[in-house]
């Protein structure tokens, strides 16, 4: 398949780790975030979202925290395994009167090593 | 049930010429959005469409122009194309204006 980011940042761990991805975001007035997992040759996929109103959300695997004071997310991979290896994306899901966009940051390729 | 598609998978094209993309969103979704993804980048929002109305558009030029159709299906239009066009466009569809959900993309190179 074709690389969806070349020169991106890349967290390399052991399979059976924990993983740590971070991200920073912009807009103060933001209020719904979401991390998106992107493998190469496929669309970004949903992994799990946020609101401002909370701090931390867990799902299966994944956990994300949100830190408002500094503008920070993170999401939190539990046991890593090979099928996690993909490019990593948080975004900011901003509303206007009209509709929603989704505003992506730079994104973390993760590399699994067996 | 289908996720969202998008045709075609693969196109090049020369400078100066159009393009066309398509998108189908999941049934039942009323909104599409168009993304701009560079090479090495995150995608970029380009358009999003809600009920055949255009409700929000980047940070884009005029030769980027898009639509949505009775069914909810989609196209994107790119006139006078340069050499950074070339990118992976992505359609993602939602509900309202909620969760997106992308499609696989179309490559776009421009030679």
């Amino acid at each position: 398949g074709e690389s969806v980011g070349l020169h991106l940042p890349t967290l390399s761990v052991q399979e059976g780790d924990n993983s740590i991805i971070n991200c920073a975001y912009s807009n103060s007035a933001s209020d719904y975030f979401i991390w998106y997992k992107q493998e190469s040759g496929k669309g970004p996929q949903f992994i799990i979202d946020i609101r401002s109103n909370m701090d931390k959300r867990q799902g299966q695997r994944v956990t994300v925290l949100l830190n408002k004071t500094v503008k920070h997310l993170s999401l939190q991979i539990a046991a890593t395994q090979p099928g996690d290896s993909a490019v990593y994306f948080c975004a900011e899901n901003n509303y206007n009167n009209a509709g929603n966009m989704l505003t992506f940051g730079g994104g973390t390729r993760l590399m699994v090593k067996p | 049930d289908a996720g969202v598609t998008q045709s075609p998978t693969h196109l090049i094209k020369t400078r100066g010429q159009h393009v066309t993309l398509r998108c189908s969103p999941i049934s039942g979704h009323k909104s599409v959005s168009w993304y701009q993804q560079v090479l090495g980048q995150g995608p970029q929002f380009i358009f999003q469409y809600y009920e055949k109305e255009e409700r929000g558009r980047g940070n884009f030029p005029d030769r980027f122009s898009a639509r949505q159709f009775p069914n909810y299906s989609s196209e994107l239009n790119v006139n006078a194309l340069l050499l950074g066009d070339s990118a992976l466009y992505l359609c993602a569809s939602s509900y309202g204006l909620s969760e997106q959900f992308f499609g696989p993309g179309t490559r776009l190179t421009v030679l």
